[in-house]
């Protein structure tokens, strides 16, 4: 039972555009959303988070908005750069536990 | 501000055999998270340790294993080995009041024949 779902495993953007990587939640009780950005051969590394009580938190190119009625967020980067091709993880926890879910990951390509 | 740090980097071991991966935390982070991750999947919790006591586990069976030593560092032991227990393990560190930003180190790959 996946509890937080990125249903696209690879996604493509010309360098410049925006990239938006979505993820879904099932748990009503996750109140903490955070995404990680990882790549090969290094460990994930935190890249921006959204508590319940916000629907938008913003930090330099990247922005994260969170539609709890529809149980779904995503990740808004602009523009994109080469050094954002990594593979992007969405993560939830539930009254401030230190339990994280995951989500399987999207790859992100910038294409030059 | 030394990151965190796990050892060993690649690990080959076989069925039945029992392993013991190691993690240093980041400076002033007194917490300190076990992931593991299998390809194509994300991290999945096994346990998190505060003050040398297990703070909380996930769905891992008890031969799945930890330590945690008065200077913050930890130990993931397994005893038994699997082949499914093949997989990335990551270790991660946080201050207790900030529990979810947690920092990563760069992972264990544990290859079980």
């Amino acid at each position: 039972d996946q509890q937080v779902k990125q249903n696209s495993p690879s996604l493509s953007v010309q360098e410049g555009r925006i990239s938006i990587l979505n993820c879904d939640y099932t748990n009503s009780m996750f109140d903490y959303f955070l995404w990680y950005k990882k790549y090969p051969a290094e460990g994930p590394t935190f890249l921006i988070s959204i508590s319940s009580i916000k629907d938008k938190n913003e930090d330099g190119r990247f922005t994260v908005f969170l539609n709890k009625s529809a149980k779904h967020l995503s990740l808004h980067i602009v523009p994109s750069q080469p050094g954002d091709s990594a593979v992007y993880f969405c993560a939830a926890s539930a009254n401030s536990n230190y339990q994280l879910i995951w989500g399987a990951g999207t790859k992100l390509i910038i294409k030059p | 501000e030394t990151g965190v740090t796990q050892s060993p980097t690649h690990l080959i071991k076989t069925r039945g055999q029992q392993v013991t991966l190691r993690c240093s935390s980041q400076s002033g982070h007194n917490t300190v998270s076990w992931y593991q991750q299998a390809l194509g999947q994300g991290p999945q919790f096994i346990f998190q340790y505060y003050r040398e006591e297990e703070n909380g586990r996930g769905n891992f069976p008890p031969r799945f294993s930890g330590l945690q030593f008065p200077n913050y560092s930890s130990e993931l032991n397994v005893n038994a080995l699997e082949l499914d227990d093949s997989a990335l393990y990551l270790c991660a560190s946080s201050p207790i009041d900030r529990n979810n930003e947690q920092f990563f180190g760069p992972g264990t790959r544990l290859t079980v024949l």
